[in-house]
Formats: structure tokens, sequence, C-alpha cells
């Protein structure tokens, strides 16, 4: 199973943008990256997925090196209510075969 | 309304006393799973079914039980609850077989075990 690591927690102001970096230095060859936000006493939500390279959505834009041993989720001009857990899973796009690990995830408290 | 539901949403309950926390979804979705959660330690998957009377443990799933009868439901079962089993609950599904990875979250169960 590929492990991912997060720092513990971010601070940021309102307005700034937000990079978000998971490291996942045994990624598979067919494991896709997967970004989720969960405020308190809520499930996680999904924001983002990829595989490499860049993709980018409504929400937020997902950074994929070459190399994919890291990811990096960048949410643009916070605001308060982006304060949030966000998680960095790494594994196969809809693996019914292996347990999808969460990991700890990213504390982020934005401050006005 | 596209959803996964969980009841109960929060329980007392006793060391020993058998309960089921039930989960349910109308998304058609073949792949269920539950999770807890506790302070520090993140989600972590207790088992997980890729389909009908398929399932498979996660991480942590001593002291849990599952079924899945039928697709739509996928019921948690603490035959003997322990005071180490406090924790939020967290019931997920998504599609297996199409394109998107996307797991959908139930509103969480609180349990705690005295």
């Amino acid at each position: 199973l590929a492990k991912t690591t997060q720092p513990i927690s971010m601070d940021s102001y309102e307005g700034q943008e937000v990079n978000i970096t998971c490291s996942h230095n045994n990624i598979a060859t067919n494991d896709y990256i997967t970004w989720y936000q969960q405020f308190p006493s809520q499930g996680p939500r999904f924001i983002i997925q990829g595989y490499k390279t860049k993709v980018t959505n409504e929400v937020a834009s997902l950074f994929i090196p070459a190399d994919r041993k890291s990811s990096t989720l960048s949410l643009p001009r916070v605001s308060l209510s982006d304060t949030a857990v966000y998680y960095c899973l790494v594994g196969l796009r809809n693996s019914g075969n292996t347990p999808l690990v969460f990991g700890k995830g990213t504390r982020l408290s934005v401050i006005a | 309304e596209a959803q996964v539901t969980q009841n109960p949403r929060y329980l007392i309950t006793v060391t020993g006393k058998k309960l089921t926390v039930t989960c349910s979804q109308n998304m058609n979705h073949e792949y269920m799973s539950w999770y807890r959660q506790d302070p520090g330690l993140g989600l972590r998957q207790i088992y997980y079914s890729m389909n009908v009377e398929v399932t498979d443990k996660g991480d942590v799933p001593e002291g849990y039980k599952v079924s899945r009868k039928e697709k739509r439901n996928f019921p948690l079962i603490l035959e003997s609850p322990s005071p180490n089993q406090t924790s939020l609950y967290f019931c997920a599904s998504s599609f297996y077989s199409l394109a998107s990875g996307e797991l959908f979250f139930g509103e969480g169960s609180r349990l705690t075990v005295l």
C-alpha cells in the first residue's frame, strides 16, 4: 500500500493561495492521487483526483511531478470556509482489492 | 437526492451489548466501506465490500463484522463492544466500474462504549 505523508497543520490568511504537499514515495504505477476535504463532524468530501501532470477543477488544482512521488493540492484565494482537514489518498481508482489508506491529513486554518 | 445514510447518528452503549450501525446508499454503488476516525489517527478503514456477498478486511477489522446481502446496505456489527471502539464511524460508497474514483461519505455515527 502506498502510504502518504502530509504536514500536520498549516495556517493561511484569507485571500492567499495555499499549497499542501503530500509525499507518496512508494506509489504504484496504477495508483491515482485523490484529495478529500473534511469539516468537523462531517464525512470527507471529494475535491480532486489525478494521475500525472496537472488537473484543475472549479475548486482546486492538483500538481503531480513526473516521478509521481509527491503531489500538491493548490487552493486559490482561500476563505474562512476553507478551514478544514485535507486528506491525500493514494490507490487504485475504484480499487476493490486493497484497503484505501487515508493517513492523518493536514489541518488548514484560515485566518481573517 | 444521492446520499449515504447512517443510523444511528449518536449512540451510547455499554461494554458487551451487541449493536449494529446501518449504512444505506441510493446511488447503486458497488463499492462500500466503513472507516473509524479517532483524534490524531485520521481515517482508518475497517472493512470494505466490492459487491454483494463480497467483503474484505481493512486496516482495523478486529472486533467488527460486516455483511453485504443487498447492494444498497452495508451494516457494521459490533458483537461485543469495548471502550476502545468508542469512535466516530463513517460509511462510504462509490462506483467500482466507472471512471470516477469519488467516495461518497455518510454523515457519521458517533459511538460511545462505557
